[in-house]
């Protein structure tokens, strides 16, 4: 699987928006960019996805470059329920596997200040 | 309205007793998912049915099986559980496998090997 790279963690303060970068460098054309939250004690929950254009939807915004080697999901006013760590994923076909898995990398713990 | 379920939240089993954790889901999705989540890491997956054809990933432990009687459930089965399978394990279903499928997390089994 092509790899992600996030920073460890991040700070915002509430009602600002927040900003994700995710490196990507060796994505491959099919692949597509895949974010994922996880609140503490939760399962993971998908936020968005995108291939090429960026997407927006009513949880966030994500801005893929037009080299497509990195993204920025952004979360337009963040409240305190937003704290959680985020997963850049990039799923795309494995040939060793039948079908397209989603790995997950490090991710980034957002942590809000009230 | 919970989609994906799993039980129990919480499962203290011994050393070497075999234990086994349930998902179901209301989704109708084709496709299933195990993962296994250690503390302060990133879910890894274990192994996905799409459908009935089972698919296990490369470096997972003979001591971790599955089973999918219907569409609508899932088992996980460790067979001799060791203090290193002590995790949260997550259940995920999509709808089918292609790349930009969404994945739908259920809260998680938290698994305690004493």
């Amino acid at each position: 699987d092509a790899k992600t790279t996030q920073p460890n963690s991040m700070e915002s303060n509430e009602e600002e928006p927040v900003h994700l970068p995710c490196n990507h460098s060796t994505i491959s054309g099919t692949d597509y960019i895949h974010w994922y939250r996880q609140l503490p004690s939760q399962g993971p929950e998908y936020v968005i996805h995108g291939l090429t254009s960026n997407v927006n939807n009513r949880m966030a915004s994500l801005a893929i470059a037009e080299d497509r080697k990195s993204s920025t999901l952004i979360l337009h006013r963040a409240t305190l329920r937003d704290a959680a760590v985020y997963y850049c994923i990039l799923r795309g076909f494995d040939e060793k596997a039948a079908g397209n898995k989603l790995t997950f990398g490090g991710g980034t713990r957002v942590l809000v200040k009230p | 309205d919970a989609m994906v379920i799993q039980n129990p939240r919480y499962q203290v089993t011994q050393f070497g007793k075999p234990v086994t954790l349930s998902c179901s889901q209301t989704l109708n999705h084709n496709v299933m998912y195990w993962y296994q989540q250690k503390s302060s890491q990133a879910p890894k997956l274990l192994f996905h049915y799409y459908d009935k054809d089972f698919n296990n990933e490369a470096d997972t432990p003979d001591n971790f099986q599955s089973r999918r009687p219907n569409t609508s459930f899932c088992f996980l089965d460790i067979r001799s559980p060791g203090l290193g399978d002590a995790a949260m394990y997550l259940c995920a279903t999509s709808r089918d496998r292609g790349a930009n499928e969404k994945l739908f997390f259920g809260s998680g089994t938290q698994l305690s090997v004493l």
